[in-house]
């Protein structure tokens, strides 16, 4: 059973297009975030959600809208998108968000914007 | 403000011999430390943590990591060094009381050679 999922796992789509991508967690954390992993391989958050409740949004354009339908869900919908947003974007879930909690990811989603 | 480094960008060390990646820190009060590894097109996989106590944590893989508080460091080692363990590895720290939010290091990439 795989812990944390995305869908899909490569993205590829021209300038303008809006998309999303999904993420689940099977683990029963009350914590997810999203992160995007630059070509350098530099890791950034971008937002964190505690029982679908936003906790973290950090400098991201909004276009970014993420969305918590539940706590086992954590979904990112980009428009307009852009050449720069080409990363890969990593899920994360974590029991509480708390203390010495680990994070669990998932296995990424390459976007790329042509 | 809180910050993670990892100096070296590139660690090479030849099969079967001792393998160390370096992480030091800066945070105000007592850290969690966490190493993670990233096989390429894979996510984050958690290795080890620090939380209290006794300075040397045994994690996965037969790898274990120092904590010196004095040294503000937590480096990453392994005794006999295989071509598997080729991949990337971040340290990462959070702040005894804050939640949710990990501050990452750049990563470093590990190349064993046979």
């Amino acid at each position: 059973d795989t812990a944390v999922s995305q869908t899909p796992k490569y993205l590829v789509t021209q300038m303008g297009n809006d998309k999303s991508i999904k993420c689940e967690q099977n683990l029963g954390h009350d914590t997810m975030y999203w992160y995007k992993q630059d070509s350098k391989k530099f890791l950034k958050i971008m937002f964190s959600y505690n029982n679908k409740e936003l906790i973290i949004n950090e400098t991201v354009p909004n276009r970014f809208s993420p969305k918590s339908p539940d706590k086992a869900h954590l979904n990112l919908h980009i428009n307009s998108l852009e050449l720069g947003d080409s990363a890969v974007y990593f899920c994360a879930s974590s029991p509480s968000g708390r203390g010495p909690d680990t994070q669990y990811f998932g296995p990424g989603t390459r976007l790329t914007v042509l | 403000a809180q910050s993670v480094a990892q100096p070296e960008d590139q660690v090479n060390v030849a099969e079967g011999n001792p393998l160390t990646v370096k992480c030091t820190y800066s945070v105000s009060g007592n850290p969690y430390l966490f190493w993670y590894v990233q096989y390429p097109n894979r996510g984050l996989q958690f290795l080890l943590k620090y939380i209290t106590g006794d300075n040397l944590v045994k994690g996965s893989y037969g790898f274990e990591a120092e904590f010196n508080k004095s040294q503000t460091s937590f480096h990453l080692k392994k005794p006999s060094a295989l071509v598997s363990d080729s991949a990337l590895y971040f340290c990462a720290v959070r702040r005894l009381g804050s939640n949710y939010q990990l501050i990452w290091g750049a990563g470093t990439k590990l190349i064993i050679k046979p």
